[in-house]
């Protein structure tokens, strides 16, 4: 596609409810990263795809959090028994390879807890 | 630890008035830095890194080691650079990008 896609835009969901967030990157580009934006955190680092390699989940904040990434292209962000806490703006973002930091960001997922 | 710190949560200056958003860095060796702008209702974007040594819309971000910082420059503010600005680190694993918490720009006539 020409740019990343992410779905639904908008989310809102009850507490303790679990919650699937998609992103469609750029094709070609074997690196994708998923950050949560919060108000007054900045860009929170969750989880980084490259190619074929083990995932880097380092930055998953609770074990309710999860991440696949099918065939090298689109992934899902899933969040488990969601809380308040986990309201924010999950954004994506893929690179080819290489890049040199230079990120293609999505337009993100809004999702509220309620 | 690595660590990107942007001081000012808000940055209000006038149009024509000069504008620098700070960042300081923590990092062992090289560091990789970058600015990224999110203007209203659109996507983060990158807007330069250290390495191109670019001028992109009139900004400019000089890395200085010895002060650990990247604070992005423009001689002349605008209303359109109005946005909020993240100084952003790529990790020691050479993977991610750790970003700071982000300055908001307002430029007003």
């Amino acid at each position: 596609g020409a740019g990343v896609s992410q779905s639904p835009s908008n989310k809102v969901t009850e507490k303790g409810k679990d919650v699937e967030l998609r992103c469609d990157p750029i094709s070609g580009h074997t690196a994708l990263y998923w950050y949560r934006q919060s108000l007054g955190q900045g860009l929170e680092f969750l989880i980084y795809f490259q190619g074929n390699s083990a995932p880097d989940k380092s930055g998953l904040p609770s074990d309710r959090f999860s991440a696949e990434r099918t065939g090298g292209s689109v992934s899902t962000l899933t969040i488990q028994r969601t809380q308040q806490e986990d309201s924010a703006v999950y954004l994506c973002a893929s690179s080819p390879q290489g890049a040199g930091g230079g990120y293609t960001f999505g337009s993100g997922t809004r999702l509220t807890v309620v | 630890a690595q660590r990107v710190t942007q001081p000012e949560k808000l940055l209000s200056v006038f149009k024509g008035a000069p504008v620098e958003l700070k960042c300081n860095y923590s990092y062992s060796g090289s560091p990789e830095l970058f600015w990224y702008v999110q203007y209203s209702r659109q996507r983060l974007q990158l807007l330069l890194r250290h390495i191109s040594r670019e001028s992109i819309k009139g900004f400019t971000a000089d890395l200085n080691k010895g002060e650990t910082s990247f604070h992005l420059k423009k001689p002349f503010a605008q209303e359109e650079d109005s946005a909020m600005y993240y100084c952003a680190l790529r990790d020691q694993a050479g993977t991610a990008l750790i970003f700071g918490k982000g300055t908001t720009l307002s430029v007003s006539s």
